[in-house]
């Protein structure tokens, strides 16, 4: 059983459509992630929350917009998306940032498919 | 920049033979190097990490991990594979970039175990 739970777990979406893909975690971590994740490929990172703030974002394009409510809730809003988006998102968290050495714990994704 | 390079993207052996999997890292300060499995239609789960207490590192379902500063390497080995071995395999190196960590991963091996 993962400790970080991401809804759904299966997405179908038209390219005018938008959703939100939802992470949580309740191990008290500060440090929140969105990767995504192409077949065959490694997680490549997309935004980096620390302390519910936006630390980084790796130039995503801006039909994807994440939002962290709370230290145990992310979300990714998608909107306009288009069919090369279709991969598996993941949603990691680790205990704080300024620790290089803390391990990131990851949920099992989403997939998302673009029609 | 640091960076980890996997060698082989893809290692087949048979069932109860040792399992070698070969990780390089390129660093300018001492590293934090992890060790992540990707099971079919999951998240990734963390199965060691070196953090510079000790270079040799035992892991979750007998994995271990030998850090050999001199080789740069952080090769991942297991006695004998069972079947449920058979996953994806990720080194990947962490760095504090101002006030976030990153993960940087390599490109990945996929382990397939034979009869």
């Amino acid at each position: 059983d993962t400790e970080v739970t991401q809804t759904p777990k299966h997405l179908v979406m038209g390219m005018t459509n938008k959703k939100s893909l939802k992470c949580e975690q309740h191990m008290g971590h500060r440090a929140m992630y969105w990767y995504k994740q192409k077949a065959k490929k490694p997680p490549e990172l997309m935004f980096v929350y620390s302390y519910e703030k936006l630390s980084i974002n790796e130039s995503v394009p801006s039909r994807f917009s994440p939002e962290c409510p709370n230290s145990s809730l992310l979300n990714l809003h998608l909107h306009a998306l288009q069919p090369e988006d279709s991969a598996l998102y993941l949603c990691a968290s680790s205990q704080d940032l300024m620790g290089a050495r803390q391990p990131q714990h990851f949920g099992d994704g989403t997939r998302l498919s673009i029609l | 920049a640091q960076s980890v390079t996997q060698l082989g993207s893809h290692v087949s052996v048979s069932e109860g033979a040792l399992v070698l999997l070969r990780c390089n890292y390129s660093s300018s300060v001492p590293p934090y190097l992890f060790w992540y499995v990707q099971y079919p239609n999951q998240g990734l789960q963390l199965l060691l990490k070196y953090t510079s207490a000790a270079t040799l590192v035992k892991g979750i379902n007998g994995f271990e991990a030998e850090f050999k500063k001199s080789e740069t390497s952080f090769h991942l080995t297991k006695p004998s594979a069972h079947m449920s071995d058979a996953a994806e395999y990720f080194c990947a190196v962490s760095v504090l970039t101002g006030t976030a960590s990153k993960l940087t991963f390599g490109t990945g091996t996929r382990l397939q175990v034979t009869l």
